[in-house]
């Protein structure tokens, strides 16, 4: 346990379809993280928030949306998605997204788009 | 443009083997590199290395970083078939507001 959960574990979705992700993390960190994993893909970071106000948009199509309600709590709301979208989402948090940064992640949720 | 790359993508070793596992990378203004483990899903940290600490070690793992040569290996001894994961690598620069570049890992196979 690395103290970030992550809800739900798998998702299966339709293309018209809308869904959020939660991401919760109960270690006291200031800054929050969202990554798209895919196959024999590297991790792409999506969105960076640090004390609640978002730093990083990663060229995100807006077909997600973050949102971050306050330090402890992240989501992804999530709307029209394409199949190629299925991937692992990973939350992660650290103490503060401006020192160094060692990352806690969550167990990822698995999200397939048919 | 910022980026990692890691080698070999796969390695298939046996129980017992060392393994040396390769990080390169290009960042601007390096803070940190940092390495995790990867097992059925959350990625779990090993170590961070930064210039004021270019060599760390915990029990059969050992990580040193070459901030000339801008790379970084990662070295398994005796391995176990707990070791079986992907290995991921991971770079930081200065002012970039928390954004770890990530390499596309090592999948180590540990054979019994």
């Amino acid at each position: 346990e690395t103290g970030v959960t992550q809800t739900p574990r798998h998702l299966v979705m339709g293309m018209t379809n809308k869904k959020s992700l939660k991401c919760e993390q109960h270690l006291g960190h200031n800054a929050m993280y969202w990554y798209k994993q895919s196959a024999k893909k590297p991790l792409e970071l999506m969105f960076v928030y640090n004390f609640k106000e978002q730093t990083e948009n990663n060229s995100v199509p807006s077909r997600f949306s973050p949102e971050c309600p306050n330090s402890s709590h992240l989501f992804l709301h999530l709307h029209t998605l394409q199949p190629e979208d299925s991937a692992l989402y990973l939350c992660a948090s650290s103490p503060s997204g401006t020192t160094y940064n060692e990352q806690f992640f969550g167990p990822g949720t698995r999200l397939t788009v048919l | 443009e910022d980026k990692v790359v890691q080698s070999p993508l796969s390695l298939v070793v046996h129980e017992g083997d060392t393994v040396t596992l390769n990080c390169s990378y290009e960042v601007t203004n390096f803070r940190s590199l940092l390495w995790y483990k990867q097992e059925k899903k959350a990625p779990t940290f090993l170590f961070m290395l930064t210039s004021s600490g270019i060599e760390k070690k915990s029990g059969r793992l050992s990580s040193i970083l070459d901030k000339k040569e801008l790379f970084s290996i990662l070295n398994i001894t005796a391995t176990q078939t707990g070791d079986s994961a992907v290995y991921l690598c991971a770079v930081e620069g200065y002012n970039q507001g928390g954004k770890l570049i990530f390499g596309q890992g090592t999948e180590l196979s540990v054979k019994p």
